[in-house]
């Protein structure tokens, strides 16, 4: 099946400096990839997300890239803020019809915004 | 509107009982998806509905995991014989179309096995 792989598991950044955190994945099918931030004790909240057929997407503060060749996918976050402190997943599924686009999920990255 | 929600949020059960977990997806979301997620880690897929049929258990851990959906809204993750191990956070969470598109998730019950 389906393997992601995230990094860095923790990264420290000061107030207004980019923060990048990077997936791949193994199934080249896989060709659906949200990004999800989780505060502490609550609920994965999508911030983002990209599909095969679009090597970029951009929404104000926050950019993915998609490589579908390396197949890996990266989270860009510039000017960060305090706010912007929690942890990130990234997920990869396919559509397959009938079978629904379970998720795969990544490890995880603690991002800290500190002041 | 009304997100996904999940009740109860926190539960307590000894080893050996029967839990239940109960999940209210968005209205009119065809899909809906239980997660497991350990402390520290990201979530695990369990099983699929798509309205009341589940097309996809490959994720449940062993035959003591049972889940259901019986009229295409609401569903109930159930635990049986509950151990140690199952201890984490379960997630649900719902989606409007079948292939590719988003889900939004439930606040998560954390159930803890003493």
């Amino acid at each position: 099946g389906e393997n992601v792989e995230q990094h860095p598991s923790t990264l420290s950044v000061q107030e207004g400096d980019s923060a990048v955190i990077k997936c791949t994945y193994s199934d080249s099918a896989s060709n659906y990839f949200p990004w999800y931030k989780q505060e502490l004790g609550k609920r994965p909240q999508l911030i983002i997300d990209i599909r095969s057929n679009v090597g970029e997407k951009k929404d104000q503060r926050i950019a993915v890239t998609l490589n579908k060749t390396a197949k890996h996918f990266s989270l860009h976050i510039t000017e960060t803020q305090p706010e912007d402190s929690a942890v990130y997943f990234c997920a990869a599924s396919k559509g397959v019809t009938g079978g629904g686009n379970k998720l795969t999920f990544g490890t995880g990255t603690q991002l800290k915004v500190e002041l | 509107g009304a997100g996904v929600s999940q009740s109860p949020r926190y539960k307590v059960a000894k080893r050996g009982q029967d839990v239940a977990l109960r999940c209210d997806p968005i209205s009119g979301h065809v899909s809906l998806f239980w997660y497991q997620q350990a402390l520290g880690q990201g979530p695990e897929f369990l099983t699929y509905f798509q309205n009341e049929a589940q097309l996809d258990k490959s994720g449940l851990p062993s035959d003591r995991f049972f889940a259901e959906r019986p009229e295409g809204s609401v569903s109930t993750l159930k635990i049986q014989r509950t151990q140690q191990e199952d201890s984490a956070v379960y997630l649900c969470a719902s989606s409007l179309v079948t292939i590719t598109d988003t889900q939004y998730f439930g606040p998560g019950t954390r159930l803890t096995v003493l």
